[in-house]
């Protein structure tokens, strides 16, 4: 089974400042990871995804996301945060070894950035 | 392209009614979703289709019915509504090329059940 866990429902930084959102996994093969941003009354966003090669992927608005296999993580990072990043995160999983494509997304991560 | 269209934006119900979530995609993606978010929850996948003709159930499929008649249109039904289905329903959509595809989301329809 896949699953996949965003422990902290909320993450308030100052404008300008670094922002990291966290995502733990699980699966039992190898891990296809996703982030996706929600604005309030929009669909999801797709941001960037991990499928293999270089850990550090970089996705849309200058946000990357750091892929570390022996943690079992894929944090979501912006080295300067802006007012307009204020949103909800979701991180999703697809087991490579489960049909169908199916995705298992996180709870979401609220973010607020704050001038 | 429009990309994933969803109707209708809102919907209020009375408990017992039924109704249609109407989904259309125009970028000829063979895989569509059907989830829900609840407040302060991730998404749960209820229905999902490989291709037209073909659906199969996700995570939370009890009280709802879909279809495939065509590549781009994936409608779900509710049927005999209850205050439990009261959520924001989101259709996706993806292309197996891959099988680590992104999925399109449409922008949603808000569903309340009285």
């Amino acid at each position: 089974a896949q699953s996949v866990a965003q422990p902290e429902d909320q993450v308030n930084v100052a404008e300008g400042n670094p922002l990291t959102v966290k995502c733990t996994y699980s699966v039992s093969g190898n891990p296809y990871l996703f982030w996706y941003v929600q604005y309030p009354n929009r669909g999801l966003q797709f941001l960037l995804k991990y499928i293999t090669g270089d850990n550090l992927v970089k996705g849309s608005y200058g946000f990357e996301a750091e892929f570390n296999k022996s943690q079992t993580s894929f944090h979501l990072k912006k080295p300067s945060a802006l007012v307009s990043d204020s949103a909800l995160y979701f991180c999703a999983v697809r087991d490579s070894k489960a049909a169908g494509n199916k995705l298992t997304f996180g709870g979401g991560t609220r973010v607020l950035v704050k001038p | 392209n429009a990309g994933v269209t969803q109707t209708p934006k809102f919907r209020i119900l009375k408990i017992g009614q039924s109704m249609t979530l109407q989904c259309t995609q125009d970028m000829n993606h063979n895989y569509m979703y059907w989830y829900r978010q609840d407040p302060g929850m991730g998404l749960k996948l209820i229905y999902y289709s490989v291709g037209a003709g073909i659906t199969d159930k996700g995570e939370v499929p009890n009280g709802y019915n879909v279809s495939r008649s065509t590549t781009e249109d994936f409608p779900l039904r509710l049927e005999l509504a209850a205050p439990s289905q009261t959520s924001v329903y989101f259709c996706a959509s993806s292309y197996l090329r891959d099988s680590y595809n992104e999925q399109f989301f449409g922008p949603g329809t808000r569903l309340t059940v009285l």
